[in-house]
């Protein structure tokens, strides 16, 4: 089974205006991280925010924040007041486990194009 | 955060060929590393996890005698392509977690085997 959903292969959104990204989420476990990177063309990896499952309130990191709806797995990603340089492939990912040892992997969505219009 | 580089950054090699991809943590000391691959228009796929001073754990479906796995410090891990061939091109990426919230990765390795 997937554990990570990311159900829109591509968006788009007009200069300025918000977008949300959608992501779902399938585990047992009732300690996890959920990460959300961007990936530009050049193909690195750039870490956007994180949402721990024990997390009382959202995460948010300037225009990034997160809709952690815990009873409903989902966690979808908002971008305010997007600019051009959104523009960039979207990845979801997850890490399991309680464990803080370090090696719990970090399993990813298939990810979302978005497009940001002038 | 914490600053992982790779080199080489491309490389293109003929196949039946070895190639070694660098993965250096700049400004922590990493017990664990991740290394991931990216086929075009795909997402990431672990590969498999470096345990520095122990053997790399393997993902399934993975070769571990292809795809050699050297973690000798704890701010360099390697990751060898050996007999490499076309179907082995794609975007190769090293990873560090540096807490329980930071996972960060390197600027990748676009490789390509004619």
């Amino acid at each position: 089974a997937q554990k990570i959903t990311q159900t829109q292969p591509g968006m788009f959104v007009q200069e300025k205006e918000a977008v949300t990204l959608d992501c779902t989420y399938d585990t047992s476990d009732p300690s996890y991280g959920l990460f959300w990177y961007k990936q530009p063309s050049s193909g690195e990896m750039i870490f956007l925010i994180y949402q721990g499952s024990y997390d009382q309130q959202n995460a948010t990191e300037g225009r990034y924040s997160l809709n952690f709806q815990k009873a409903r797995k989902s966690a979808n990603l908002v971008i305010s007041a997007s600019q051009l340089g959104d523009s960039a492939m979207y990845f979801c990912a997850m890490r399991e486990g309680r464990n803080q040892g370090g090696s719990e992997k970090l399993v990813f969505g298939k990810g979302t194009k978005l497009t940001v219009n002038p | 955060g914490a600053v992982v580089s790779q080199h080489p950054s491309r490389v293109i090699c003929k196949s039946g060929t070895s190639v070694k991809i660098e993965c250096r943590s700049l400004d922590f000391q990493a017990t664990t590393m991740f290394w991931y691959r990216q086929f075009p228009k795909q997402s990431l796929m672990l590969m498999a996890t470096s345990n520095e001073g122990s053997k790399a754990t393997y993902e399934q479906g993975v070769e571990k005698d292809k795809f050699l796995i050297n973690h000798a410090s704890l701010t360099l891990s390697t990751l060898t392509v050996t007999s490499a061939h076309p179907e082995d091109s794609s975007f190769y990426i090293c990873s560090q977690r540096e807490g329980p919230e930071e996972q960060f990765f390197g600027p990748g390795t676009r490789l390509t085997v004619l």
